[in-house]
């Protein structure tokens, strides 16, 4: 049973313009959610993280959308720039601090 | 951040044996965690590296086939025993550091298991 979904397995987005990666989870206790961006041959790196307190978060060019009566986030990252190409997990922390993974969305952002 | 380093980084194994993975990090930290990472899968938790007492494993994991040592705050090891092909995998160790509300990831062990 899958609790953290992206439907998502890649997306194409164009420099400069907007990139939203999208997370649905099916755990109404889950309070912490959080953003990891991972390059090949690399570890996860964190990104940015949203307490389920509120309901938006930003961070520079990256923000997060948390929408629990949907059991929803999205991450926006604007302007989007060929760096940004990795793969993006959300994750969600459950009640024992443990997270729970999506199964990633490979962003690709063309010159 | 911590700088968290893993041995080997890479291997290639033959099925039947076995492999350990190294996990360093530059500080102590409280907890410690082994996540794998099937080809085209999600990370998923194997277990929490407990200090000075047996792993908790998630469901799925046992303690035979991936037994875990965590001999200080600073190191632990995660053995896959007994390899198949199914076990070809990125490995990877995190930690969680006190006043961090994120985890910490090494940069993964990808095991090949012929």
């Amino acid at each position: 049973d899958q609790q953290v979904k992206q439907n998502s397995p890649s997306l194409s987005v164009q420099e400069g313009r907007i990139s939203i990666l999208n997370c649905d989870y099916t755990n109404s206790m889950f309070d912490y959610f959080l953003w990891y961006k991972k390059y090949p041959a690399e570890g996860p790196t964190f990104l940015i993280s949203i307490s389920s307190i509120k309901d938006k978060n930003e961070d520079g060019r990256f923000t997060v959308f948390l929408n629990k009566s949907a059991k929803h986030l999205s991450l926006h990252i604007v302007p989007s720039q060929p760096g940004d190409s990795a793969v993006y997990f959300c994750a969600a922390e459950n009640q024992g601090g443990k997270l729970i993974f999506g199964q990633g969305t490979e962003l690709s952002v063309k010159p | 951040s911590a700088v968290i380093s893993q041995k080997p980084s890479r291997d290639i194994c033959q099925r039947g044996t076995s492999l350990t993975i190294q996990c360093q990090v530059d500080s102590q930290v409280t907890m410690m965690f082994w996540y794998r990472q099937q080809p085209g899968q999600s990370l998923t938790l194997i277990a929490t590296a407990n200090q000075g007492s047996e792993a908790t494993y998630e469901s799925g994991f046992v303690i035979d086939k991936f037994p875990i040592s965590r001999p200080n705050l600073t190191f632990s090891t995660l053995t896959v025993s007994n390899m198949s092909p199914e076990d070809s995998s990125i490995y990877l160790c995190s930690v969680d550091r006190v006043f961090y509300n994120e985890q910490f990831f090494g940069p993964g062990t990808r095991l090949t298991v012929l």
